[in-house]
């Protein structure tokens, strides 16, 4: 069945650096949606991707589709520590949401 | 616009209890998918409702079971409970027409001793 795969798994960054990562699928999603969940909460939607070629933003948050749109990318700009936390990719499957496995954020102050 | 919400927040069950957990979506959305989280299992999908009707199941023994009501409110329902159902247990509601947004509720944590 469909899997995404996420890079990296886990990254420890300096605060104020910038963050990026990424989601490839075995398949093309025409849709794609980045969250990010807090310890015992449930995944926020940050981003919803619908337009290929174009990059979507929340704040500091940007993402796009890849070239193939297999992929996507979210980047993160001078990252702050409440930017700690797991992020996930989804694409919608068939009445289902296929998930990334995560990249876990920690932030050194 | 009121977010997803899930009843109780926290619970804590013996080893071959039942336990039912709610779900209220976002008004309008008549999609609703439950999640099951453990510690490095990601989020499992468990099963998706739409207007009343399963349509989507996930690889889950039949003690997991779920409904929708008319008023798209959710329950799942989680029978002859054993340790390992202990988890954080997630609601998502989606429209699923035109837009493919889907948003979580804050999830039960359901502790079974």
């Amino acid at each position: 069945g469909q899997q995404l795969n996420q890079s990296p798994q886990s990254m420890f960054i300096q605060e104020g650096e910038d963050v990026s990562m990424n989601c490839t699928s075995s398949s093309i999603f025409n849709t794609w949606l980045w969250y990010k969940q807090d310890p015992g909460e449930g995944p926020v939607l940050l981003i919803a991707l619908y337009k290929a070629g174009e990059l979507t933003s929340n704040g500091r948050l940007t993402a796009q589709f890849g070239i193939t749109r297999k992929d996507s990318f979210l980047n993160i700009s001078a990252s702050i520590p409440s930017d700690v936390g797991i992020y996930f990719c989804a694409g919608p499957g068939t009445y289902k949401y296929i998930f990334g496995t995560g990249t876990r954020l920690k932030v050194l102050a | 616009k009121a977010g997803v919400t899930q009843t109780p927040r926290y619970l804590i069950k013996t080893r071959g209890q039942q336990v039912t957990l709610s779900c209220s979506p976002i008004s309008g959305h008549r999609s609703v998918s439950w999640y099951q989280q453990t510690p490095g299992q990601g989020l499992q999908f468990l099963f998706e409702y739409f207007s009343e009707t399963q349509r989507n199941k996930g690889n889950f023994p039949g003690r997991f079971s779920g409904r929708q009501f008319s008023n798209s409110r959710s329950e799942m329902n989680v029978s002859t409970l054993e340790l390992g159902d202990s988890a954080l247990y997630l609601c998502a509601s989606s429209s699923w027409t035109g837009t493919y947004e889907q948003y979580f509720g804050p999830g039960t944590r359901l502790t079974v001793t």
